[in-house]
């Protein structure tokens, strides 16, 4: 299994512009997590899906974050437009099970200037 | 709500002494409870979990005690490796979390050889 797969690894941009960060979940999870970490703040949960459906997207911060699953294969976390405040590493996770293990993918270390 | 505390970091200790990192949670029902540990430059991964009381959680030579008395986890193992550093995190989901599992803020631990 190749486990969760998160594109790109590293993003560097300048502030204003769009990104765009993707994720492949293991097949068969039916729960795809969205999470920020900083120094500061710490492991942050954004948003989940269950079943390609958003369920909770309290922990994103503001209009400017936006979350897609078009499909069980794949998810995307869009920032538009991104901010120095937003760099951080972003992880994507799995799980078969809501309550149960997640697995994470190896992250996207964003860069913005 | 449901919460995590755990040991604040960092933890420095030499090769081959003992580890105790403290963890102690606040839940409404009866959680499930986890060990998540991140090395560097890598995605959180689950070193191991326990799911109900007296239940030990082991794995790589750590292990953990889900006490329900005192609403502790404690990691702790015999004789720490250089390859052991990392940041090490405590979890935990029940019903009332939803689908989410809360992480504590880690715990980083460096080993010096």
């Amino acid at each position: 299994d190749a486990g969760v797969i998160q594109s790109p690894r590293h993003e560097v941009t300048e502030m204003g512009q769009e990104v765009t960060l993707r994720c492949k979940p293991i097949s068969g999870h039916d729960y795809l997590f969205w999470y920020r970490q900083t120094m500061m703040r710490g492991l942050e949960l954004l948003i989940y899906f269950n079943n390609n459906v958003p369920i909770d997207d309290s922990g994103m911060p503001e209009d400017r974050f936006s979350a897609k699953m078009p499909n069980a294969s794949f998810s995307t976390l869009k920032i538009q437009p991104s901010e120095p405040r937003d760099s951080a590493v972003y992880f994507c996770a799995s799980s078969p099970q809501g309550r149960d293990e997640q697995f994470f993918g190896p992250g996207t270390r964003l860069t913005v200037l | 709500g449901n919460s995590v505390t755990q040991m604040e970091g960092p933890v420095t200790l030499s090769e081959e002494a003992f580890l105790t990192i403290n963890c102690t949670y606040t839940a409404t029902g009866y959680p499930s409870l986890f060990w998540y540990v991140q090395y560097p430059g890598e995605g959180l991964q689950l070193l191991l979990k326990a799911t109900k009381a007296d239940d030990k959680g082991s794995n790589k030579g750590f292990e953990a005690t889900y006490r329900k008395e005192t609403t502790s986890f404690h990691l702790e193992k015999g004789s720490v490796q250089v390859s052991d550093s990392a940041v090490y995190f405590c979890a935990l989901s029940d019903w009332s979390s939803a689908s989410k599992i809360i992480f504590g803020s880690g715990t980083r631990l460096s080993i010096r050889p």
